[in-house]
């Protein structure tokens, strides 16, 4: 079964830093996503990013924020400066054609911020 | 934006029954309402979908019933085993893009 790939599995950085995670969607896929789940939380979206471009953001995705596609096949997510609340695991999703149903979810990365 | 409650929050079962979670939802453009099981430390994943066209879905021992009209859907497990022990959310989206909104989970436990 097709799965979407994310590295690091954790992730460690200095408050301030700025940290990339990577993502691979599935490969026919044509939506892309990024969601974080802060410990005992629920799921929040982040991002939603389809044809080279931003289709929906929400709040927590300010301008320490950023997505990329930058070849056929990687998803980013940048956070420039990183702070502690930005500890939380990190969700990379895609889905395919027919109005983007089936979503997969990667299996994430642990970002911890000290 | 959409608001999604989900209850109850946790659930406790006897081996072998059934249990019921249900989420309600505001945005009336929503069209697609899938429950997701999630394993601590692990990926959410999907378990089952319905479409607002359907109004149930059923796969072995789960089901999904919507009421779009009320604005509800619920997830139904019956023979419930120790292993379908796990945090449950619903997530519906909305029309006219494709981001989930994700109720706050249920706990459920299956005691064997």
């Amino acid at each position: 079964e097709p799965e979407v790939t994310q590295t690091p599995s954790h992730q460690v950085t200095q408050m301030g830093q700025e940290v990339i995670l990577r993502c691979v969607p599935i490969s026919n896929h044509l939506y892309f996503y990024w969601y974080r789940q802060i410990l005992g939380q629920k799921v929040e979206f982040l991002v939603s990013f389809y044809n080279n471009e931003i289709s929906e953001k929400s709040e927590i995705f300010d301008d320490q924020f950023s997505v990329e596609r930058p070849d056929g096949s990687n998803f980013t997510l940048k956070i420039r400066s990183t702070k502690l609340e930005d500890s939380a695991m990190y969700f990379c999703a895609s889905s395919g054609t027919g109005g983007g149903y089936g979503y997969t979810f990667g299996s994430g990365t642990r970002l911890t911020v000290v | 934006g959409e608001n999604v409650e989900q209850h109850p929050s946790t659930l406790s079962v006897q081996e072998g029954d059934s249990a019921v979670i249900k989420c309600t939802y505001s945005d009336s453009a929503s069209n697609y309402f899938p429950w997701y099981k999630q394993e601590l430390g692990k990926r959410p994943q999907l378990i089952i979908d319905i479409r607002s066209n359907v109004g149930e879905k059923k796969d072995q021992r789960i089901a999904v019933t919507l009421n779009k009209t009320a604005k509800h859907f619920s997830l139904h497990i019956t023979e419930t085993q120790p292993e379908d022990s796990a945090v449950y959310f619903c997530a519906p989206r909305q029309g006219s893009n494709y981001k989930l909104t994700f109720g706050k989970g249920t706990l459920l436990t299956v005691n064997p």
